[in-house]
């Protein structure tokens, strides 16, 4: 069973357009990460969002965790083609306060110039 | 930095093979993680270990098994390949906090086996 929903799954826009991803889960994560995957790579961390309303901001992305910390956002302003990627969502704490992350599906973005 | 070298990035085996692969980490992180990535999936945890001597199985353990002598390396062992462990396989490790929170993963940049 996924406990965290990614939506949408495919994502596939122009240079410059704004975006944004959502990351839902019926269970209350203690922390929940953001990861951007790039071919060929491993997932790299882009944020941890700990505090339920938090919003933190990584130069055009803004990433919110939300008041009941059961589901996040990612937003994208004005994208490039360098944020062509998978992104994924994994949160800590959830159903039985596991310490082990749980990842969503992920969104696979591609930005064409 | 830290570093999370896994040892191959392709492999082809033939069915009933027994594969290793090895994942090595330089930062004397405690936990580490075997996941394998499927298009459509996500990231699915197969084992993890949260010290030297000790693993415990994730969501997906059935025809795996892994080993860590070491501190820094984790292998993940398929005993007898079949086509359906073709797959990406990315290894991944963390740190307990002050907090003994978990630090987000740090990752390989994976193996993709192909089992034919």
């Amino acid at each position: 069973t996924q406990l965290l929903e990614q939506s949408p799954q495919f994502l596939s826009i122009q240079e410059g357009e704004n975006l944004t991803v959502y990351c839902n889960s019926s269970s209350v994560f203690s922390s929940l990460q953001w990861y951007r995957q790039e071919p060929g790579e491993g997932p790299v961390l882009l944020v941890t969002v700990v505090t339920g309303g938090e919003v933190k901001k990584l130069k055009r992305l803004t990433f919110q965790f939300g008041d009941a910390r059961k589901d996040s956002s990612l937003h994208i302003t004005a994208a490039q083609t360098g944020d062509t990627g998978l992104y994924l969502c994994a949160g800590e704490g959830g159903s039985g306060g596991s310490y082990i992350p749980t990842f969503g599906r992920g969104t696979s973005l591609i930005v064409h110039p | 930095d830290v570093k999370v070298t896994q040892s191959s990035r392709y492999l082809v085996k033939r069915t009933g093979e027994k594969v290793f692969l090895e994942c090595v980490q330089d930062m004397d992180h405690e936990n580490m993680f075997w996941y394998r990535q499927d298009p459509g999936l996500g990231l699915r945890l197969i084992y993890f270990s949260y010290d030297v001597k000790m693993k415990e199985k994730g969501d997906i353990p059935e025809g795996y098994s892994v080993s860590r002598e070491k501190k820094e390396r984790f292998s993940l062992i398929l005993e007898s390949a079949s086509t359906n462990q073709t797959s990406m396989y990315l290894c991944a490790s963390s740190f307990l906090d002050r907090g003994l929170r978990n630090s987000p993963l740090h990752f390989g940049n994976g193996t993709r086996l192909t089992v034919t």
